[in-house]
């Protein structure tokens, strides 16, 4: 069975402090995704990164980037110099590379940035 | 708006009433996946569809739900004799098998409110 773990309940940061949100997964497969996805106050869930299993190379996309390491099972997600603009929940998430590919989410982060 | 559409954005019922979703995916994606969220959560799969072809259902998916995608384009989620337990945000997602296979792309939701 596939688990996603975010330990984090809800992070409160001053604007422009770097901050990172914690993801812990469990699989048995051998290829899987991984996924962060950002839910607004407005509800709608945003596509932010997929990682394949295969590719432990972190990346970086503007203020944001992503640290997977495959020994501790681990996909973290740092958002560097941050903005009120930020704030929301974020969501780890994993799928199978074969198959259906449903996606197994974590509880969230609630990400507060305050002026 | 070329991408997912929900609709009703909000529902507020009685108990033991039944209610009617609809799901419309972006126009060329033949998966369609259903998920619920209740407050503090992730969402969590519900069902998924490929074509008009219902492939899995999660254990979620009680006898009082059902979910149809007739001639493989928008699809429904209905379900009947609502209890207070129900209420959430229902979201559907779509996804391309020819694309980036695993990205779904999530509607706004509708969010249920059993009274």
């Amino acid at each position: 069975a596939q688990k996603v773990t975010q330990a984090q309940t809800e992070i409160s940061v001053v604007e422009k402090e770097d901050v990172t949100l914690d993801c812990v997964y469990e699989t048995r497969d051998t290829t899987y995704y991984l996924f962060w996805y950002k839910q607004p106050p407005s509800g709608e869930l945003v596509f932010l990164i997929r990682r394949n299993s295969f590719d432990e190379q972190n990346e970086i996309s503007g203020r944001y980037s992503w640290n997977f390491q495959k020994s501790t099972s681990s996909f973290n997600f740092t958002i560097t110099a941050s903005q009120v603009v930020d704030s929301a929940v974020y969501f780890c998430a994993l799928s199978e590379a074969q198959g259906y590919s449903t996606l197994t989410f974590g509880k969230g982060t609630m990400l507060l940035v305050s002026p | 708006d070329t991408g997912v559409s929900q609709d009703p954005r909000h529902k507020i019922t009685k108990r033991g009433q039944n209610v009617t979703f609809r799901c419309d995916p972006i126009s060329e994606h033949n998966r369609l996946y259903w998920y619920r969220q209740t407050l503090g959560q992730g969402p969590e799969f519900l069902t998924y569809f490929q074509n008009e072809a219902q492939l899995e259902k999660s254990r979620l998916l009680s006898d009082r739900f059902s979910a149809e995608r007739p001639k493989g384009s928008f699809s429904t989620l209905e379900i009947q004799r609502t209890e207070q337990g129900d209420s959430a945000m229902y979201l559907c997602a779509s996804s391309s098998r020819t694309g980036n296979d695993n990205e779904q792309f999530f509607g706004p939701g509708t969010r249920l409110t059993v009274l």
